[in-house]
């Protein structure tokens, strides 16, 4: 069965103190994997998409990597406006064309 | 270019009653799909509409239903309301379906069940 997991559930971090959170998934074939950053009660804000092993992507101090069961989100020096949930999601090469997510880290970076 | 909007925010409902949701697409895109995310949960698939014929379903029963228009916007209709059904609706856009394109997201509506 097609599966994502996240960890850790939850992160607090001093404002600086870099660190990163890791969304291991078990599919048939990886047609994509994405992540998302969700503030409370808003909906998922599009970040990074990876489609293979050793592909890397960044974005200010977010850099997300891909391994073939893996994919880590590197946060370098956190303010604490990056204090948010984060979700992983992979879309299956079978079945249907869904997302199927993580249960997401949630992430509170302190001053 | 606009993104996806919802609507309404916020409702409550009470168990039995009908509800339904709206969201219009991203500019561009022609693929909805709709996700019910509980508290402190990630988003479970719902459907998917293409060119208005449902496209793929998850593991909802029958009384979550759907209708994409012309213009791509999009409803999801729930019957029979029940208390679990209390969460976030997301809508989220995308291109062709068969391609990898990303999948936006709107803000959400939040369905209380009482």
């Amino acid at each position: 069965e097609d599966q994502v997991t996240q960890s850790p559930e939850a992160l607090r971090l001093q404002e600086g103190e870099s660190s990163s959170l890791n969304c291991s998934y078990t599919v048939s074939g990886l047609r994509g994997l994405f992540w998302y950053r969700q503030d409370p009660g808003k909906g998922p804000e599009f970040l990074f998409t990876l489609y293979s092993a050793g592909e890397e992507k960044e974005k200010e101090r977010l850099k997300a990597t891909l391994t073939k069961k893996e994919s880590f989100l590197h946060i370098t020096a956190p303010k604490p406006e990056d204090s948010a949930t984060y979700l992983c999601a992979v879309r299956p090469t079978s079945g249907t064309y869904k997302y199927i997510f993580g249960t997401g880290t949630r992430l509170k970076v302190l001053a | 270019e606009t993104g996806v909007t919802q609507s309404p925010t916020h409702l409550i409902k009470t168990r039995g009653q009908q509800v339904t949701l709206r969201c219009s697409s991203q500019s561009g895109h022609n693929t909805v799909s709709w996700y019910q995310q509980a508290l402190g949960q990630g988003p479970q698939f719902i459907f998917q509409y293409y060119r208005e014929e449902e496209n793929g379903r998850g593991n909802f029963p029958p009384r979550f239903s759907g209708l994409q228009f012309p213009n791509y916007s999009s409803e999801l209709n729930v019957n029979a309301l029940e208390l679990d059904d209390s969460a976030l609706y997301l809508c989220a856009s995308s291109g062709e379906y068969t391609s990898t394109d990303t999948q936006y997201f709107g803000p959400g509506t939040r369905l209380t069940v009482l």
